[in-house]
């Protein structure tokens, strides 16, 4: 069975302060790995999509990576807006477990203080 | 592109009572999925629609639980006699199968069962 885990479950940083966030998975044949990112009472919001080891994606203060058991989220020079909860979800090949659907992480509550 | 969109945002019950809720995908998309969320924990997989057919369903959904998705367009969920368990976010994403398989997700349905 597919497997996900985000640490730490909650992480506050002040302005400024960078960090990471990680991702530990188990897949029958890792065919995607997805961050999202959710703010309270909303669906979750695409951010990136990893598909090997050694694959770097970045987007303003985010950069994913990957690695054949986990990814790190880093964030550079947070700021208050970029408080949310971040999701991890992984998505097996076809001819895996279930193709398809996403395995979701818990999730890392990130607080940004000014 | 207008995104995913849900209806009702917001639906309360009382236990014993049976709910539909509607998702309509981003247009061409030919990939609905269902998922559920539960305060404090990532998205749970409940089913998965390619065009009309009903590809896969989690053991999470029981009896109770049915889904449509009529002529490949909208989708329907519907709850029969609804518990107080069944209270969560429940929230529908789409995509179009392919290089990306991206899932986009609308703004889910909250749903309170007294």
């Amino acid at each position: 069975e597919d497997q996900v885990t985000q640490s730490p479950e909650a992480l506050r940083l002040q302005e400024g302060e960078s960090s990471s966030l990680n991702c530990s998975y188990t897949v029958s044949g890792l065919r995607g790995l997805f961050w999202y990112r959710q703010d309270p009472g909303k669906g979750p919001e695409f951010l990136f999509t990893l598909y090997s080891a050694g694959e770097e994606k970045e987007k303003e203060r985010l950069k994913a990576t990957l690695t054949k058991k986990e990814s790190f989220l880093h964030i550079t020079a947070p700021k208050p807006e970029d408080s949310a909860t971040y999701l991890c979800a992984v998505q097996a090949h076809a001819g895996g477990t279930s193709y398809g659907k996403l395995t979701f992480g818990q999730g890392t509550i990130l607080t940004v203080h000014p | 592109d207008t995104g995913v969109s849900q209806n009702p945002r917001h639906k309360i019950t009382k236990r014993g009572q049976n709910v539909t809720f509607r998702c309509d995908p981003i247009s061409e998309h030919n990939r609905l999925y269902w998922y559920r969320q539960t305060l404090g924990q990532g998205p749970e997989f409940l089913t998965y629609f390619q065009n009309e057919a009903q590809l896969e369903k989690s053991r999470l959904l029981s009896d109770r639980f049915s889904a449509e998705r009529p002529k490949g367009s909208f989708s329907t969920l519907e709850i029969q006699r609804t518990e107080q368990g069944d209270s969560a976010m429940y929230l529908c994403a789409s995509s179009l199968s392919g290089s990306s398989d991206t899932q986009y997700f609308g703004p889910g349905t909250r749903l309170t069962v007294l």
